[in-house]
């Protein structure tokens, strides 16, 4: 099955600045890439999702970019925000979805 | 629309007791999903269902089982709870993808 990994487990920036997190996964039958947010006690709520067909996509301050041939895949946040402060999940798959470990970001005021 | 609902948000068992979580959507999705969500694990898929009447095996099945007798409902039961069960639940259905998740289950066994 698929193997999603995820890094950083935790990351922390100065408001203003830009956040990267990276996943990487193991079928290359996998050909849908969503991204999560999840703030505490919250369910997870998709942020922005690329498919295979595609290399990179954005949405405002958000962008995910997809290497196919290297598989791996990146988040993207500019100018990072205090509400931008969650943990953050990458997942790969089809229908079925498996999901990475999960990133803490912190954005510092 | 409520979207994707779980039933109850709470609950404390004791070891060998029994449950059944409940998961209901509004949106006509064909597939729904049940992972359970543990710290610095990520959410990880127990079973998942194509269809009314189908269910499979995801990454972690071992003591749980489903029943998806009407498409908006997915069950989730434990038949004799262990504290490894302790963790959130949650449900998911789509049409395809994107995944929409229900409020979660926070779930204690003693």
């Amino acid at each position: 099955g698929e193997n999603v990994e995820q890094h950083p487990s935790t990351l922390s920036v100065q408001e203003g600045d830009s956040a990267v997190i990276k996943c990487t996964y193991s079928d290359s039958a996998s050909n849908y890439f969503p991204w999560y947010k999840q703030e505490l006690g919250k369910r997870p709520q998709l942020i922005i999702d690329i498919r295979s067909n595609v290399g990179e996509k954005k949405d405002q301050r958000i962008a995910v970019t997809l290497n196919k041939t290297a598989k791996h895949f990146s988040l993207h946040i500019t100018e990072t925000q205090p509400e931008d402060s969650a943990v953050y999940f990458c997942a790969g798959g089809e229908n079925k979805l498996s999901f990475g470990a999960g990133t803490t970001v912190t954005v510092r005021a | 629309n409520a979207g994707v609902t779980q039933t109850p948000k709470f609950r404390v068992l004791k070891t060998g007791q029994s449950m059944t979580l409940l998961c209901a959507q509004d949106m006509n999705h064909e597939y729904m999903y049940w992972y359970r969500q543990d710290p610095g694990m990520g959410l990880r898929l127990i079973h998942y269902s194509v269809g009314e009447g189908t269910t499979a095996k995801g990454e972690v099945p071992d003591g749980y089982n489903v029943s998806r007798l009407k498409k908006q409902n997915f069950l989730l039961g434990l038949e004799s709870a262990a504290p490894s069960q302790t963790s959130v639940y949650f449900c998911a259905s789509s049409e395809g993808q994107p995944q929409h998740f229900g409020d979660g289950t926070r779930l204690s066994i003693l």
